[in-house]
């Protein structure tokens, strides 16, 4: 079993739509949770960065954590074409692990107009 | 600010030769800087860390004497693919984080190899 598992899609959905991404995670140890946006042939780029329970916004994004289920997500409102990206799961256990992130599978999303 | 750059971006080599990959961070000093190697539609699978003036620690299965990692400064990590072969072509992606960041990572663009 992963350590993060992420669903790869591919999810495609109607611009405006609302899209919903998640992740679950086995270790208990993860305290810090990222949601990363990566177009194709291009390095990731840092969306959301969470560490407690609930929720967080950040414009038309929102990272969910439910610690007691391990689960993670990201929900983006109004999406739009240029949303269309792989997006990665990232989790972390802080401490002596220096940053060294576990990441999920990445999830295809395409938003056609 | 927090921008990571990579150089090149694309490297097509024959079999047997070596390529290095330079990974800079551009406006601030990186105390640990990653490598990871992604597969098409893959996610990344991290390779190794690097510390400045110290020696990299790798990943179980991979092979240090294949990749070479140089943390000579804090604003440059080098990976070098030793007599690459078709199967270690991939996009490379390093990252790095500063003193302050902690478990943040800012990622440079990638480079893609292919060995002929």
């Amino acid at each position: 079993q992963k350590e993060v598992e992420q669903d790869p899609g591919p999810l495609s959905v109607p611009e405006g739509a609302i899209v919903s991404l998640n992740c679950t995670y086995s270790n208990s140890a993860f305290q810090y949770f990222m949601w990363y946006r990566q177009y194709s042939r291009k390095g990731p780029e840092l969306l959301m960065y969470t560490y407690s329970s609930g929720n967080k916004e950040d414009g038309r994004f929102t990272a969910q954590v439910d610690k007691s289920s391990k689960y993670i997500s990201l929900f983006i409102r109004d999406s739009q074409p240029s949303d269309s990206a792989t997006y990665l799961c990232a989790t972390n256990a802080g401490g002596t692990s220096y940053g060294k992130l576990t990441f999920g599978q990445g999830t295809i999303l395409t938003v056609h107009p | 600010g927090a921008v990571v750059s990579q150089h090149p971006s694309w490297v097509i080599c024959k079999s047997g030769t070596s390529v290095k990959i330079e990974c800079r961070s551009l406006d601030f000093q990186a105390t640990t800087m990653f490598w990871y190697r992604q597969f098409p539609k893959q996610s990344l699978m991290l390779m190794a860390t690097s510390n400045e003036g110290s020696k990299a620690t790798y990943e179980q299965g991979v092979e240090k004497d294949k990749f070479l990692i140089n943390h000579a400064s804090l604003t440059l990590s080098t990976l070098t693919v030793t007599s690459a072969h078709p199967e270690d072509s991939s996009f490379y992606i390093c990252s790095a984080r500063t003193v302050s960041s902690y478990n943040e990572q800012f990622f440079g663009p990638g480079t893609r190899l292919t060995v002929l």
